[in-house]
């Protein structure tokens, strides 16, 4: 059974730069999207992007300009990089896998890191 | 701000069955997209519940049923279990300027 986990700094300063990988355990990250999605209070679940095994990327409009999503097939992992932090990046974020039938939904989640924007 | 609205709280007793709904637009579930459902106990992960509007990946109970009809869609549950307790999330495509894949506001259910 695919199992997905993120890791990466929990505390990140204002203006400096998100990272976080999430690793694959049980399965191949080949051949499926792999997405970003994070949770807040205030604006409930909010997709990020996706990342396609072969690189392919795909971003929500509003984060575009800050938002890089790569993949690293040799090492199973998939990683986010969200540049120029405010505090409304504050937020639970989740890896999650994608399955694509020409619409995609999410059908395996990983734990969820909380990473929380503060100088 | 999503772009899908769904009632803040549900409540009922148990062995009941309680409703859900999920209303979009002519840009998301109007447009014919498919809505998916996610359960979300709190302090984990959303789950996937329900995909393709009806559509229960295997282990999710028969208690729990999708449906779609114009701009909104409704996930039912019947039978009304304590453990159902938790966070629902719709979820769909949107065409317009929002992002391309968008969440429902949630919905909490109680279990008196």
């Amino acid at each position: 059974q695919v199992q997905l986990h993120e890791s990466g700094p929990r505390l990140v300063k204002p203006s400096e730069t998100l990272s976080l990988t999430c690793t694959i355990s049980g399965g191949s990250i080949s051949s499926y999207y792999w997405t970003w999605i994070r949770q807040t209070p205030g604006k409930g679940l909010e997709w990020i992007g996706y990342v396609y095994s072969l690189g392919g990327t795909n971003y929500n409009p509003s984060l575009n300009s800050r938002v890089t999503i790569s993949v690293d097939a040799s090492k199973n992992q998939f990683s986010l990089n969200l540049k120029s932090v405010t505090a409304a990046d504050t937020a639970v974020y989740y890896c999650a896998r994608a399955i694509d039938y020409g619409e995609y939904y999410f059908d395996t989640w990983g734990l969820g890191t909380l990473v929380t924007v503060s100088s | 701000q999503s772009v899908l609205t769904q009632p803040p709280s549900v409540s009922g007793a148990p062995g009941q069955r309680v409703t859900i709904s999920c209303t979009g637009s002519t840009s998301n579930i109007g447009a014919g997209f498919d809505v998916h459902w996610y359960q979300q106990v709190p302090g984990t992960a959303p789950k996937l519940l329900i995909h393709g509007n009806n559509n229960r990946p295997s282990g999710v109970p028969d208690r729990f049923s999708g449906s779609k009809s114009g701009t909104s869609a409704s996930l039912a549950i019947t039978g009304l279990l304590p453990e159902d307790e938790g966070d629902y999330y719709c979820q769909s495509y949107d065409t317009s300027l929002s992002a391309l894949y968008v969440f429902g506001t949630g919905t909490r259910v109680t279990v008196l």
